[in-house]
């Protein structure tokens, strides 16, 4: 695998339900993050961890549940959702998110409804 | 607050067309500059960026100039191709960040016909 790769592709669940989110990234970089892409809205930054220290919240609501266990991968746990948090849910990395011009590079994303 | 704007979509290009895709931000201080696409099914790849008044990004025949006297980082392409369409984003960040983040334009849909 290489790049940046996000699991699953697909996912449907109710609101009771409890689900996670998979990311991980093959190119040795210090930092992740979790955007999340409506439709009709700006992507919108979500949490940010630099060296598995969450250095970001962006007032996002507590359903929704980030871990960073090591460098290379970052979850993203959900419950008790809304029907408007249905999304696509994209993973990034960078070498470092200090100074602003490092490239993030994006997964594929994982496409979320909400029953 | 910081932000970027980008022109309505979408933009419905014969191939060969010339392409212009406006953005303009708003920023304290002097931010980094990107545009990404989005292909469909896929998430989002850097296409070019520019992190300083005055550079010009180019990668894959498209090209955008940091002007801060008019803040803006348009998206150009001299001979658009069926295979460019796709969403293009206009981004910034602010080198006062610690944390990297990216702030997005509203993204502009590009469709190329034959």
């Amino acid at each position: 695998e290489t790049g940046v790769t996000q699991t699953p592709r697909h996912l449907v669940m109710g609101m009771t339900n409890k689900k996670s989110l998979k990311c991980e990234q093959h190119l040795g970089h210090n930092a992740m993050y979790w955007y999340k892409q409506s439709a009709k809205k700006p992507l919108e930054l979500m949490f940010v961890y630099n060296f598995k220290e969450q250095t970001e919240n962006n007032s996002v609501p507590s359903r929704f549940s980030p871990e960073c266990p090591n460098s290379s991968h970052l979850f993203l746990h959900l419950h008790t959702l809304q029907p408007e948090d249905s999304a696509l849910y994209l993973c990034a990395s960078s070498q470092d998110n200090r100074g602003g011009t490092d490239t993030q590079y994006f997964g594929p994303g994982t496409r979320l409804t909400v029953l | 607050g910081d932000s970027v704007t980008q022109m309505e979509g979408p933009v419905t290009l014969s191939e060969e067309a010339f392409l212009t895709i406006n953005c303009t931000y708003t920023a304290t201080g002097y931010p980094s500059l990107f545009w990404y696409v989005q292909y469909p099914g896929e998430g989002l790849q850097l296409l070019l960026k520019a992190t300083k008044a005055d550079d010009k990004g180019s990668n894959k025949g498209f090209e955008a100039t940091y002007r801060k006297e008019t803040t803006s980082f348009h998206l150009e392409k001299g001979s658009v191709q069926v295979s460019d369409s796709a969403v293009y984003f206009c981004a910034l960040t602010l080198p006062s960040s610690n944390t990297g983040k990216l702030i997005f334009g509203q993204g502009t849909t590009l469709q190329v016909k034959p």
